[in-house]
């Protein structure tokens, strides 16, 4: 079975651009998780999805950031404008939810360098 | 206070020792339990799920002390292969968090032989 698919595996960019991360979670499952992990913070839930809505975005660290999920399949992650300090790995990762006893599922990760 | 919090380490162990992680949580509306493992570079992998009468999967063993509000991982015999960082991970319900899921920080396992 396909797990969770993330791209791109790396992004290198420079400061101001814009940033667009996709994820393809599993067959079936309706819960959805951004998660960000560095070193001094370690990993971070940005926020997640339940059936395709929104459901916590406390942890989006300002409004350059934003997520959408227009349907089961897909999600995208949008920084807009990069700064070097979100320099990070992006998780994104897919569960069944409820019932909340549900693991998580979790891609491969980004890899985001901004210059 | 953190939400979850673990002891960082690292732990140095020689193969073949026992050793045991621990993990609070302040949240007593948290409802699952997990505990993780995450190698260099690599995306988190569920180690197990901790439930409340506690489980044990091979080597490893994992209890739940609700009324504490605490978590274990114990690991037997450990191997080389068990090198890595694990994860304690938290799931609450309830208000505006439901199925929000919160990591420790995570505690680095090195075992040598």
């Amino acid at each position: 079975d396909a797990g969770v698919i993330q791209s791109p595996r790396h992004e290198v960019t420079e400061m101001g651009q814009e940033v667009t991360l996709r994820c393809k979670p599993i067959s079936g499952h309706n819960s959805l998780f951004w998660y960000r992990q560095t070193m001094m913070r370690g990993l971070e839930l940005l926020i997640y999805f339940n059936n395709n809505v929104p459901i916590d975005d406390s942890g989006m660290p300002e409004d350059r950031f934003s997520a959408k999920m227009p349907n089961a399949s897909f999600s995208t992650l949008k920084i807009q404008p990069s700064e070097p300090r979100d320099s990070a790995v992006y998780f994104c990762a897919s569960s069944l939810g409820p019932p909340l006893a549900s693991p998580l599922h979790f891609g491969n990760g980004t890899r985001l360098t901004v210059t | 206070r953190k939400e979850v919090e673990q002891d960082p380490g690292p732990f140095n162990v020689p193969e073949g020792a026992t050793v045991a992680f621990n993990c609070t949580y302040s949240n007593s509306a948290s409802q699952s339990f997990f505990w993780y493992r995450q190698d260099c570079r690599k995306e988190p992998k569920l180690l197990m799920s901790v439930y409340s009468s506690g489980n044990e999967d091979g080597r490893f063993t994992a209890q739940l002390n609700r009324a504490s509000q605490y978590i274990s991982l114990l690991i037997r015999d450990s191997k080389l292969s068990d090198s890595a960082t694990y994860l304690c991970v938290v799931r609450t319900a309830g208000g505006t968090s439901y199925g929000k899921l919160t990591f420790g920080q995570g505690t680095i396992l090195t075992v040598h032989p």
